[in-house]
């Protein structure tokens, strides 16, 4: 069964206190790995896209890496407007004609000045 | 470019009641899902629609069902209403041009069951 676990559950963080939020996953083959920053009572908004072991993306503080079993955010020297929920998503290469998102439950980081 | 847009913001019913929620889907998306986000747990996916038509459920009653207009936007209707139907209920799009996989949510429907 395709599944996420997302880890911390909750991260209490410094401004400028630099960490890693974990995303392990089981896929039957993974076409995408997706993650979203969350607000209270809002939307996920999108942060990055991943397809393949190896592969990288930046924005801002942020950076997103994937292996073959896990994907790190990396948060550099972050700030009290980072404090958010942030949900990792997987998609599956053999899921059907959709390309629905499995998620995990996210890690809400608090990050005080 | 307007993003995806979900009516009403919140709502509260009553068990047994009905309810229909909107979405109009990001400018340029024909594809529109619809995920149930329980309070401190992920969205959940509860189906997708394109060309107007359902192509893929995930594990909700028949009481959840939809319906996708010709201009794209989508509705959920969920029937006989239990006081575990409280969520949030997103919506989200996604088109065919690149970036072909990501899904852009909306800001979601807050339902409440009493």
């Amino acid at each position: 069964e395709d599944q996420v676990t997302q880890s911390p559950e909750a991260l209490r963080l410094q401004e400028g206190e630099s960490s890693s939020l974990n995303c392990s996953y089981t896929v039957s083959g993974l076409r995408g790995l997706f993650w979203y920053r969350q607000d209270p009572g809002k939307g996920p908004e999108f942060l990055f896209t991943l397809y393949s072991a190896g592969e990288e993306k930046e924005k801002e503080r942020l950076k997103a890496t994937l292996t073959k079993k896990e994907s790190f955010l990396h948060i550099t020297a972050p700030k009290p407007e980072d404090s958010a929920t942030y949900l990792c998503a997987v998609q599956a290469r053999y899921g059907g004609a959709t390309n629905k998102l499995i998620f995990g439950t996210g890690t809400l980081l608090a990050v005080q000045p | 470019d307007a993003g995806v847009t979900q009516s009403p913001t919140h709502l509260i019913k009553t068990r047994g009641q009905q309810v229909t929620l909107r979405c109009s889907p990001k400018s340029g998306h024909d594809t529109v899902s619809w995920y149930q986000q329980a309070l401190g747990q992920g969205p959940q996916f509860i189906f997708q629609y394109y060309e107007e038509e359902e192509r893929q459920r995930g594990n909700f009653p028949d009481r959840f069902s939809g319906h996708q207009f010709p201009n794209y936007s989508s509705e959920l209707n969920v029937n006989a209403l239990l006081l575990g139907d409280s969520a949030l209920y997103l919506c989200a799009s996604v088109g065919r041009a690149a970036p072909f996989d990501t899904q852009y949510f909306g800001p979601g429907t807050r339902l409440t069951v009493l």
